[in-house]
């Protein structure tokens, strides 16, 4: 079944702090792996999208990476700024889902000054 | 650039009411999509559009209805709003399909609450 599981639900970090959120997603392979960024009140925006065959994405201080073996993806962010506080969600394009992508539930990342 | 709009950015609606949910976008986009949000769970697919005049179901359909009249507005009808319909509705809208690697951009929501 297509599932995307994301941990921890929330995670509070001080400011000037690395972090790594987690996603394991059930099938492999896949066509890509998207992470994005909500801010409360607001739509997702996009950090990195991968492919199958990629192993990590970066878009400055985010790096995505990706483990066929664990069949899990990682989102490290490096060097937290207070702007960092919002939800992050991992999004898997399965290649039996046609236009469809599974959501995971999001991580809470709150960073404190 | 506004991107994706989505109106209204809050609504109450009694059972039974209907509406509709306006997104446009301004990045001559072929796909747009309609999702809901529940609190904890991933965003769902309720309808989507590869283009003007092509409408197809996602996920969760029932009770909705969708048009694409044009490429730039893609509404979303609630006809017999029920208690299970509350959510955060958002509007995406991509150059391309899912299995491309295009991202979708998202409105900023439309947060309903059915009474």
């Amino acid at each position: 079944k297509n599932q995307v599981e994301q941990s921890p639900q929330s995670l509070i970090i001080l400011e000037g702090k690395n972090c790594t959120l987690q996603c394991n997603y059930t099938v492999s392979p896949f066509s890509n792996l998207r992470w994005y960024k909500q801010d409360t009140g607001r739509g997702p925006v996009s950090l990195t999208i991968m492919t199958f065959s990629e192993n990590t994405k970066s878009n400055g201080r985010y790096t995505a990476t990706l483990d066929a073996d664990t069949k899990q993806s990682s989102l490290h962010i490096t060097a937290s700024q207070l702007s960092d506080s919002a939800s992050y969600i991992c999004v898997v394009r399965y290649n039996n889902a046609g236009n469809m992508l599974t959501f995971g539930g999001g991580t809470r990342l709150m960073v404190k000054p | 650039n506004a991107g994706v709009t989505q109106t209204p950015k809050f609504r109450i609606l009694k059972i039974g009411q209907s509406m509709t949910l306006q997104c446009t976008q301004d990045m001559n986009h072929n796909y747009m999509y309609w999702y809901r949000q529940d609190p904890g769970m991933g965003l769902k697919l309720i309808y989507y559009s590869v283009g003007a005049g092509i409408t197809d179901k996602g996920e969760v359909p029932n009770g909705y209805n969708v048009s694409r009249s044009t490429t730039e507005d893609f509404p979303l009808r609630l006809e017999l709003a029920a208690p299970s319909q509350t959510s955060v509705y958002f509007c995406a809208s991509s150059s391309r399909g899912g299995t491309s690697n295009q991202p979708q951009h998202f409105g900023d929501g439309t947060r309903l609450s059915i009474l």
